[in-house]
Parts: structure tokens; sequence; C-alpha cells
């Protein structure tokens, strides 16, 4: 398809256990985001690619998060240790470049820890 | 810390008629302002942008308007259609920092 392809839609996992989310960007897409929403919030930052430069990890809540973008396109979201408030819809989005250039969104991953 | 803020978490609004979200900011730095509309189970769907510089910019039945001296902007839909219910949410970046950094969210609803 055309636009931003995440998988899996939905997860459901028991606390401690670790788990990955796939996002697949619009092709030519050199930013690409991960931010979460939880039940009732806006959404929260997470962290930032742009092309080859040092990711801006600046919004990942600890240490248990960390996220990879393989060869400029495909990234992963990995959580470690889940914890039941790390239930939320994570939510990938790729713009052509990072500034002031619209963001698309694909549909997220619906995280659940039992 | 809350950067952008969007104080109505609900709008009702008849079909036909205009629809005015609003969205408030605190950080100066902020010079790109965008949008989102969200339907249940999906991704935001992105809107209209509009860049520090201007004032107003305007996509057919959408309008952004942005007062800079009052840190407001405020988006207008009309005429209104059923299709328009649901969650906007204003977000904001500036130049230093790509990431958009978003308001709470307004739910729309378009009565017939």
């Amino acid at each position: 398809g055309a636009g931003v392809s995440q998988s899996p839609s939905n997860k459901v996992t028991e606390k401690g256990k670790d788990v990955e989310l796939r996002c697949d960007p619009i092709s030519g897409h050199t930013a690409l985001y991960w931010y979460r929403q939880s039940l009732g919030q806006g959404l929260e930052f997470l962290i930032y690619f742009q092309g080859n430069s040092a990711p801006d990890k600046s919004g990942l809540p600890s240490d248990r998060f960390s996220a990879e973008r393989t060869g400029g396109s495909v990234s992963t979201l990995t959580i470690q240790r889940t914890q039941q408030e790390d239930s939320a819809v994570y939510l990938c989005a790729t713009s052509l470049w990072g500034f002031n250039q619209p963001q698309h969104f694909g549909d997220g991953t619906r995280l659940s820890i039992l | 810390d809350q950067q952008v803020k969007q104080n109505s978490p609900s709008l009702s609004v008849q079909e036909g008629r205009i629809s005015i979200l609003n969205c408030d900011y605190t950080n100066s730095m902020f010079d790109y302002f965008l949008w989102y509309k969200k339907y249940p189970a999906e991704g935001p769907t992105f809107l209209i942008s509009i860049s520090s510089i201007k004032d107003k910019n305007e996509d057919g039945r959408f309008t952004v308007f942005l007062n800079k001296s009052a840190k407001h902007l405020s988006l207008h839909i009309v005429p209104s259609q059923p299709g328009d219910s649901a969650v906007y949410f204003c977000a904001a970046s500036f130049q230093g920092a790509q990431k958009l950094v978003f308001g709470q969210g307004t739910r729309l609803t378009i009565n017939p």
C-alpha cells in the first residue's frame, strides 16, 4: 500500500515479556517518528530518525524502550520487560524530511499488558 | 508541562453550520502548526498546516487561523458534515526539534 504500515495491529502480552513493534514507512520518506497514545491522552513523542543521523531518543520513557531503523526504511520499536503502564497505542509516522513537513501516520499497534 | 492545549474536550455542531476548534500554545519557538483528524482505531490523518509566517491557510472547507501574539490557533470547518465527526488534534513543532507536540484532542460531533 501507499501509506505507513504497522504490525501487528493488536498485541496482548503478559507483564515482563518483551515485545517488538514494526513500522514500514511510505517509500521515499526519510524521517520516521514513533509516538504513543495512552488512554484518554494526547500523542506523546518517543523517538525520531532522520536519514543517517543519530536518532533523537529524548522521548523514550525508560531504558526498557529502544528502536532501530534498518537501511533507512523499516523501523522496529522494542519494549523489554513490559509493565502494565506500557499499555497504549503505539503510532508510527513518516515525512519526506524533518522540517515543516506534515507527518503521515499508520493505524498503530494497540498494546495491552496483562 | 502542557505546551499545546485544547481546552474543549468535546464540541457538538449542527450539520451545515460552522465548527470552530481552538488550540493554545505556550512555547514561542513553535513555528509550524498542524491539525489532524482521528477516527477510532485509525491513525491521525493530516488535515491542514500553517507556518508562523502566515496568519491564515485555507483548503476547501478547512481554514486554519494563527494569532501569534495570543499564541492561539483555530480550525474552522464550514459547512460541517456528518463525516467530520471525529477527534481533532492540533500539533506544533519548531525547526530545532522536528517532533510534534500534540494537544489532548477535541471530539467533534456533527448532528443531523
